[in-house]
């Protein structure tokens, strides 16, 4: 089945951009996401990319996909403390499980002032 | 407000004894997710609802027990729980895609922390 790796940690200061990554293994994954968790908080989705596009921008947001290696990637420019939170990648395909998301662990990031 | 509600926020149980998760979603979508989310483990699906009808199971032990009275409400009915079962649950509801060009866009609650004794 599906697996979705992420790193646990990432540390920025204020000010500087931050860039998470992400990797999956099932090259029929039609769309995926990124989600941000606050403490206390469920998920909240932040952004999409369809796996023919290779980028997508939302104002700080900047998605880079690269369909050939399976890697795809969460930057946010001038990070401010208050994107401190778990940021989650998923992936999702069209078929026999009909667009059920899979998710990573989640990379925790933490911005210093 | 997210659309998606959970109660309770907070819930602690012994083992021997029965409770419920509820779950409710008013933005007019057509599943609902039991999600569940353990310290440094990806979330797990657990349940899936589309239409009022359960379309996946995950393996989830029977102490473990899904309904769904319509397309608002999903609940999650629990008995004879084990301390490994401590944990966020996250319900979460979307408009399920017809087709490959369609996003399934999901929408959490604020999930329920479940400590089990």
């Amino acid at each position: 089945g599906e697996d979705v790796e992420q790193s646990l940690f990432l540390s920025v200061r204020e000010g500087d951009s931050s860039v998470i990554n992400c990797t999956y293994t099932d090259s029929s994954s039609t769309y995926l996401y990124w989600y941000k968790q606050e403490p206390g908080a469920g998920l909240q989705l932040l952004t999409y990319i369809f796996s023919n596009m290779d980028m997508k921008q939302d104002q700080r947001l900047t998605v880079l996909l690269n369909k050939k290696d399976k890697h795809l990637s969460l930057r946010i420019a001038d990070t401010q403390t208050g994107d401190s939170a778990i940021y989650f990648c998923a992936a999702g395909s069209y078929g026999g499980s009909q667009g059920n998301l899979i998710f990573g662990k989640g990379t925790k990031l933490s911005v210093k002032p | 407000e997210t659309g998606v509600t959970q109660t309770p926020r907070h819930l602690v149980m012994g083992m021997t004894n029965k409770k419920s998760l509820k779950c409710e979603q008013h933005l007019g979508h057509n599943a609902m997710y039991w999600y569940k989310q353990s310290a440094k483990k990806p979330l797990e699906l657990m349940f899936v609802y589309s239409l009022e009808e359960r379309v996946e199971n995950n393996s989830v032990p029977s102490r473990f027990s899904p309904e769904c009275p319509n397309s608002s409400h999903l609940f999650l009915h629990l008995h004879t729980l084990q301390p490994e079962d401590s944990a966020l649950y996250l319900c979460a509801s979307s408009h399920r895609p017809t087709g490959p060009q369609g996003a399934n866009v999901l929408t959490f609650g604020a999930g329920s922390r479940l400590t089990v004794l």
